[in-house]
C-alpha cells in the first residue's frame, strides 16, 4: 500500500528557534499533501493544503508566515514552523493524496 | 453545511464486549466515508471506508455500512479485544475527488481484560 514518512518524529527545540518537518510519499507521486496539528485528546486539525509547484492554501487562522509550507516535488513537501514558541508545541500529521488520503506517522514537535 | 458528528468518549469496555460508535454527517452531496484508528503515540491509519450508499466497509472485524437515508457511518465490532484500545476518528470527503477529509473529535476505546 503506499506509504508516507515523516522526519523527524519528534523534536524539541528552544523557543525562538525554526524547525522543519518533512513529509514523503514513498512509493507513489502526490500532487497534493495536507498537513493537520493535533492538540492532545482532540481531533485533527486541518492547517494546509499543499500543492505541488503552488502556493499551499491555508485554513482560516492558520499564520501562514508562521507555518511555512513548500511542496518542492510530487513526493516531498516540508512544514516549517518559524520563531517557534510554546504554544506551538503539538503532533503534526502529513498525508498524501491519491484519491484517499494516506497519513504519516506523525511528528511531535515540543518547543522549551 | 458539511459537517461530522461522532459519539462522545471515552468509551470502556470489557474484552470479548460489542462495540458501536456512532457517526452521522450532514453533506448535500454524495460524500466518501472513513474510519481511522490511532493507537497512542502514532499516526492515523485507515480502518475501513465506503464510497457510495449501502457499501459496507469491513477490517479486522470491525465494519462499517455506508447509511445515506440516516446519513450514518457507525463503526462495530462483535467482540473487542485488548489490543483495539486507540482512539477512533470518523472522517468524510465531501468532495469525492479532493482527497481532503473532515474529521469527527475522535473517540477512545479503551478495552479492559
Amino acid at each position: 500500500g503506499a506509504v508516507v514518512s515523516q522526519h523527524p518524529s519528534w523534536v524539541i527545540c528552544k523557543s525562538g528557534t525554526s524547525v522543519k518537518i518533512e513529509c514523503r510519499s514513498l512509493d507513489f507521486q502526490a500532487t497534493t499533501m495536507f498537513w493537520y496539528r493535533q492538540f492532545p485528546k482532540q481531533s485533527l486539525m486541518l492547517m494546509a493544503t499543499s500543492n505541488e509547484g503552488s502556493k499551499a492554501t491555508y485554513e482560516q487562522g492558520v499564520e501562514k508566515d508562521k507555518f511555512l509550507i513548500n511542496h518542492a516535488s510530487l513526493t516531498l513537501s516540508t512544514l516549517t514552523v518559524t520563531s517557534a514558541h510554546p504554544e506551538d508545541s503539538s503532533f503534526y500529521i502529513c498525508s498524501a493524496s491519491i484519491y484517499e488520503q494516506y497519513f504519516g506517522p506523525g511528528t511531535r514537535l515540543t518547543v522549551t | 453545511g458539511n459537517s461530522v458528528t461522532q459519539m462522545e468518549g471515552p468509551v470502556t469496555l470489557s474484552e470479548e464486549a460489542f462495540l458501536t460508535i456512532n457517526c452521522t454527517y450532514t453533506a448535500t452531496g454524495y460524500p466518501s466515508l472513513f474510519w481511522y484508528v490511532q493507537y497512542p503515540g502514532e499516526g492515523l491509519q485507515l480502518l475501513l471506508k465506503a464510497t457510495k450508499a449501502d457499501d459496507k466497509g469491513s477490517n479486522k472485524g470491525f465494519e462499517a455500512t455506508y447509511r445515506k437515508e440516516t446519513t450514518s457511518f457507525h463503526l462495530e465490532k462483535g467482540s473487542v479485544q485488548v489490543s483495539d484500545s486507540a482512539v477512533y476518528f470518523c472522517a468524510v470527503d465531501f468532495n469525492t475527488n479532493a482527497g481532503k477529509s473532515t474529521f469527527g473529535d475522535g473517540t477512545t476505546l479503551t478495552v479492559k481484560p
